[in-house]
């Protein structure tokens, strides 16, 4: 148990939907990362957080966002679902004086877009 | 940009020692990461490598070459719990997102 929390654990939905995937770091972990890893892209980088501001953002389409909030839990919000967006979505957290390289991921959100 | 590449599968016996390869290309380096992932699990953190040489953790190694853009991941007495799927990392620099190999599928066997 990495001490990352992730919820829902399966989310089945329509194309067209709108969901919302929860996550909450480790206990004083300020940085909070998002991750994509579907099979033929592997684990695609979404977007950091950092105490509440966003830090870096890798190829996150326009339709999803994300934010962190004052306790430090983070939502990802994805928009418009297409069949493609059926894929793990997983948060990591960072512990304080640590690195980015090393990262502690939850148990992940399986999405299902029918 | 990064980019890394690593073998897709490998196959080895139990008990016995395997070494995964992952060669780099990155605009700046920051350090060489190593990551564990069970089927239907979450990548767990293995070792990450900042300077040139070996890193030991138990029966996990792992080696930097910078000059080379090359490091590895070694598995010394090989368990069944071992079949996984392996990732290397980079940082290219300072706040730079981690990024990715596509993963090494090692498979053991009896």
């Amino acid at each position: 148990d990495s001490g990352v929390t992730q919820t829902p654990k399966h989310l089945i939905t329509a194309t067209g939907q709108r969901v919302t995937l929860r996550c909450s770091p480790r206990s004083g972990d300020l940085s909070v990362y998002w991750y994509q890893q579907s099979l033929d892209q592997g684990l695609q980088f979404l977007i950091q957080y950092y105490n509440g501001e966003e830090r870096a953002k890798g190829n996150i389409l326009e339709r999803f966002s994300a934010q962190q909030f004052p306790d430090l839990h983070s939502e990802l919000n994805l928009s418009s679902l297409e069949l493609g967006d059926s894929a793990l979505y997983f948060c990591a957290s960072t512990p304080s004086g640590r690195t980015t390289d090393t990262q502690y991921f939850g148990p992940g959100t399986r999405l299902t877009v029918l | 940009g990064q980019s890394l590449e690593q073998p897709s599968e490998v196959t080895a016996v139990e008990g016995a020692i395997v070494q995964i390869n992952c060669t780099y290309q990155t605009s700046g380096f920051y350090g060489l990461s190593w990551y564990q992932q069970h089927d239907g699990g979450a990548p767990t953190f293995l070792s990450y490598n900042a300077l040139d040489g070996l890193e030991e953790t138990g029966r996990f190694s792992s080696f930097l070459s910078r000059s080379d853009s090359y490091g590895y991941l070694l598995l010394q007495e090989l368990q069944m719990k071992d079949s996984a799927s392996y990732f290397c990392a980079v940082r290219g620099s300072g706040n730079t997102p981690l990024v990715f190999g596509k993963g090494t599928r090692l498979s053991v066997i009896a």
